[in-house]
């Protein structure tokens, strides 16, 4: 069955400097996400891509936050200058169409700051 | 608004057990409930969803019951299984906002043998 991949599995960086987050959705999916899940609490969306672009972002999504797709197979979430708060678990999820049934999320990349 | 409500926060079920988890929504814009199941140290996996013109759903052991006027949905496990022990997820989207979930806050199942 196909996957969502997402490097690295666990991500220790000190606060300030940038992290990027790497994610390979599946093939022929055209929609996009990232979530997080602080420890204990529950899944929160970030932003959603689509064609290219950001279709939508939380409020949580903020300047020092952005997502790329390099190079048709990628999809990456920078977080430039890392805070405490930033240490959660983060999510992947990709669609073939704009509704939920084809959502299918990777298993994540713990992010810890230090 | 965009608030979804889940309870209880940990539920404890014998094997053979019927599992009960509640979940409340305050935006009646919402039209998609799914809910989520997720295993420590993977990603949620969609377990079973409704769309609120119909006030049930059943797919195996696992059943969602959902009440418009109430807006309130709720997922059933008949004949729980320790296999079925994990973390699960209610969740509401609205078409028209790329179908973003806003999740409840997760409820802890343990289904001992």
């Amino acid at each position: 069955e196909p996957e969502v991949t997402q490097t690295p599995s666990h991500q220790v960086t000190q606060m300030g400097q940038e992290v990027i987050l790497r994610c390979v959705p599946i093939s022929n999916h055209l929609y996009f996400y990232w979530y997080r899940q602080i420890l204990g609490q529950k899944v929160e969306f970030l932003v959603s891509f689509y064609n290219n672009e950001i279709s939508e972002k939380s409020e949580i999504f903020d300047d020092q936050f952005s997502v790329e797709r390099p190079d048709g197979s990628n999809f990456t979430l920078k977080i430039r200058s890392t805070k405490l708060e930033d240490s959660a678990m983060y999510f992947c999820a990709s669609s073939p169409f704009s509704i939920p049934n084809g959502y299918t999320f990777g298993s994540g990349t713990r992010l810890t700051v230090v | 608004q965009q608030q979804v409500k889940q309870s209880p926060q940990s539920l404890i079920v014998q094997k053979g057990g019927i599992s009960i988890i509640n979940c409340a929504y305050e935006n009646t814009a919402f039209d998609y409930f799914p809910w989520y199941q997720q295993f420590p140290g993977k990603g949620p996996a969609l377990l079973i969803a409704i769309r609120p013109d119909v006030s049930e759903k059943k797919e195996g052991r696992f059943t969602i019951s959902f009440n418009k006027s109430a807006k309130q949905f709720s997922l059933h496990i008949m004949d729980s299984q320790p296999g079925d022990s994990a973390t699960y997820f209610c969740a509401a989207s609205l078409e028209g906002s790329n179908y973003k979930l806003t999740f409840g806050k997760g409820t802890l199942l343990t289904v001992n043998p």
